[in-house]
Order: structure tokens, then C-alpha cells, then sequence
């Protein structure tokens, strides 16, 4: 019964391809993030979407595309991967009446 | 804008108490979270605090005060699991606005 699952767990992958991480969330929720975690820890927002619609977006470079097909749904595509954008992304979301965020498990992308 | 400031690390010995402070500084304010992250793992939600005063929920207890832009995560009976990072975050006006994390404050504990 995993509220918010992201998929894969691990990426590793060379500099210039282009790749995918999806996330789903069972809690019916109307809004999801996602989140850089970079190797200090510091967890930094990237965009948000209110059902399906981009609401923020973090001056992320626009290699980074994210996807809501429907509000369950938040997919990240990331185009001509460089060696920084290693780190663990997160998927979250929240709804109107839990105000906090739930975190998916993470993705660990590696750049090589 | 959002700021927010919380040490980078702190230790605490197995059995004691230890408050972990936060200082933020937001543009339309509705609520400060705090989350716990293990090393390796997501973070998880521990308290939400969106008026003036104290929060108690077992171990962990969340203080807030909206007129100074201070909080802080008060843990009791310290155990060895709680060595962790805790994150403070807060939250803009609007349900849907985003929730900014600080820097979090790693915590270890010792024997």
C-alpha cells in the first residue's frame, strides 16, 4: 500500500543520455513535487504541480521537463544528463487536508 | 522569499533531551513542518505547527512563534534511532504553494 512510489530506485547512466523517472501517489491528492537532494543534503524544490498544472518551477534548466498526465501522476524527463544533476531525486505530494508533504523512497541518479 | 536557518549539526547523548532550532524568514507564511530523514531514506513527517505555541506528540514536541519566525523540535529520551537528520520547512499562503526546506540539522547520538 505505498502512498507515493517512484520508479526506479537506482539510475545509472552516461553523460548525455536522456532519462525518465515516473511517480504515482495513491492519497488522492491534488498537488506533487519534485525535490533535488544533492550530496550536502540539501533538499531544494524543483517544480510543483495543482492537478496536472505547473504552478512552480524553480529556475531548473529546462533539460528537466516534468509530465502530470493526471493528478495521480508526476513524471520527470531529463534530457542530456551532466555529471551534476547526480543526486537523489524525490517525488512528494500533499493535499488540502494534510497539509504536509509525503515523500516517495527516492531516486538515486548517478551520472558517469 | 523563503530563508531558513537551522544548525548543520548537533550531537546529544542516549537518554537526554536535545531542542533543535529554526529561524525563517518567509513572504506569506501557513505553516512550519518538521521531517526526519535517515541516512538513505525519505524524509518523514514528525510535526506541523501553524499557530503560536507548543505541539506535543509523544518523544517529540514542536514549538512555533510566528512573530519572531522561530521554531524549534524538542526530542526526550533520546535513543540511539534518533540519530537522523531533521529538516525544518515552511509552507507559503496558498495549500498548493511550495514547501521550502532548510538545510537540516544532522543529529548524533552517542551512548
Amino acid at each position: 500500500d505505498t502512498a507515493v512510489s517512484q520508479t526506479p530506485k537506482y539510475l545509472v547512466t552516461q553523460m548525455g543520455n536522456d532519462k525518465s523517472i515516473k511517480c504515482e501517489q495513491n492519497l488522492g491528492h491534488d498537488t506533487m513535487y519534485w525535490y533535488k537532494q544533492d550530496s550536502k543534503k540539501f533538499l531544494k524544490i524543483m517544480f510543483s504541480y495543482n492537478n496536472k498544472e505547473l504552478i512552480i518551477n524553480e529556475t531548473v534548466p529546462n533539460r528537466f521537463s516534468p509530465k502530470s498526465p493526471d493528478k495521480a501522476h508526476l513524471n520527470l524527463h531529463i534530457n542530456s544528463l551532466e555529471l551534476g544533476d547526480s543526486a537523489v531525486y524525490f517525488c512528494a505530494s500533499s493535499g488540502r487536508a494534510e497539509p504536509e508533504a509525503f515523500f516517495g523512497q527516492g531516486t538515486r541518479l548517478t551520472v558517469v | 522569499g523563503q530563508n531558513i536557518d537551522q544548525p548543520t549539526e548537533m550531537t546529544a547523548t542516549e537518554g537526554a533531551i536535545v531542542q533543535i532550532n529554526c529561524t525563517y524568514q518567509t513572504s506569506g507564511f501557513n505553516g512550519l513542518f518538521w521531517y526526519q530523514q535517515h541516512a538513505g531514506e525519505a524524509p518523514t513527517f514528525l510535526s506541523y505547527n501553524v499557530l503560536d505555541g507548543l505541539e506535543e506528540k509523544g518523544r517529540f514536541s514542536s514549538f512555533l512563534s510566528r512573530s519572531k519566525g522561530y521554531s524549534y523540535l524538542l526530542l526526550k529520551e533520546l535513543q540511539m534511532k534518533d540519530s537522523a537528520s531533521y529538516l525544518c520547512a515552511s509552507r507559503g499562503y496558498s495549500s498548493a504553494s511550495k514547501i521550502i526546506f532548510g538545510s537540516g540539522t544532522r543529529l548524533s547520538i552517542r551512548p
